[in-house]
């Protein structure tokens, strides 16, 4: 168990539809990262918060926004949904902010688009 | 450019040691990860390696580092059932903004046979 806990474990909805993932980082982390697990294009860096401030962005949709509250929680949006967003959603946990902090990771939300 | 690439699949004999392989093209890469992934489980954060060393051992895991050849292997001694799974290396990238990221490779399936 690494600490970073993520609700809902599964997630199906509907094309057109917009969904909330929610993740919790470990105890004492203050960023929070999260990555896109699909079959066509793997393991991908979505977006970094840290202590509530977004500092990194990665390929990222415009249709999926995140944000990070005051109690370091964090909430990935995804809206407009389409067929291709059917993924695992992963959210990581780190202390700091700059690489060489050890990243953890939750269990994922294997959200499927119908 | 960030490209990571591993084989796709290892098949190897319980008590025989395993090495799976990866190629980075990031030469200022300071983090080189790998991460362990059982079926619908997260990625499990297994070691790391400082891009200074040449090797890390932990355990029954060994990391070797080839910066010249951007070269990586983690090396698993006597092998057990329990290591089947998927194993990732990560290459690490600070970010524009002090943030960073984790830069996946494609994952290598390692199956253990009795």
């Amino acid at each position: 168990d690494s600490g970073v806990t993520q609700t809902p474990k599964h997630l199906i909805t509907a094309t057109g539809q917009r969904v909330t993932l929610r993740c919790s980082p470990r105890s004492g982390d203050l960023s929070v990262y999260w990555y896109q697990q699909s079959l066509d294009q793997g393991l991908q860096f979505l977006i970094q918060y840290y202590n509530g401030e977004e500092r990194a962005k990665g390929n990222i949709l415009e249709r999926f926004s995140a944000q990070q509250f005051p109690d370091l929680h964090s909430e990935l949006n995804l809206s407009s949904l389409e067929l291709g967003d059917s993924a695992l959603y992963f959210c990581a946990s780190s202390v700091g902010l700059e690489e060489g902090y050890e990243q953890y990771f939750g269990p994922g939300t294997r959200l499927t688009v119908t | 450019g960030e490209d990571v690439e591993q084989s796709l699949f290892l098949s190897v004999r319980e008590g025989d040691s395993s090495v799976i392989n990866c190629t980075y093209t990031d030469s200022s890469s300071t983090y080189l990860y790998w991460y362990k992934q059982e079926p619908g489980a997260g990625l499990q954060l297994l070691t790391y390696i400082f891009s200074n060393m040449d090797m890390k051992q932990d355990q029954r895991l060994t990391v070797l580092l080839n910066k010249k050849d951007k070269h990586l292997s983690l090396r698993i001694a006597d092998t057990q059932t329990g290591d089947s799974a998927i194993y990732f290396c990560a290459e690490s990238m600070g970010l524009t903004g002090g943030g960073n990221k984790l830069t996946f490779g494609t994952g290598t399936q390692l199956k253990v046979e009795l």
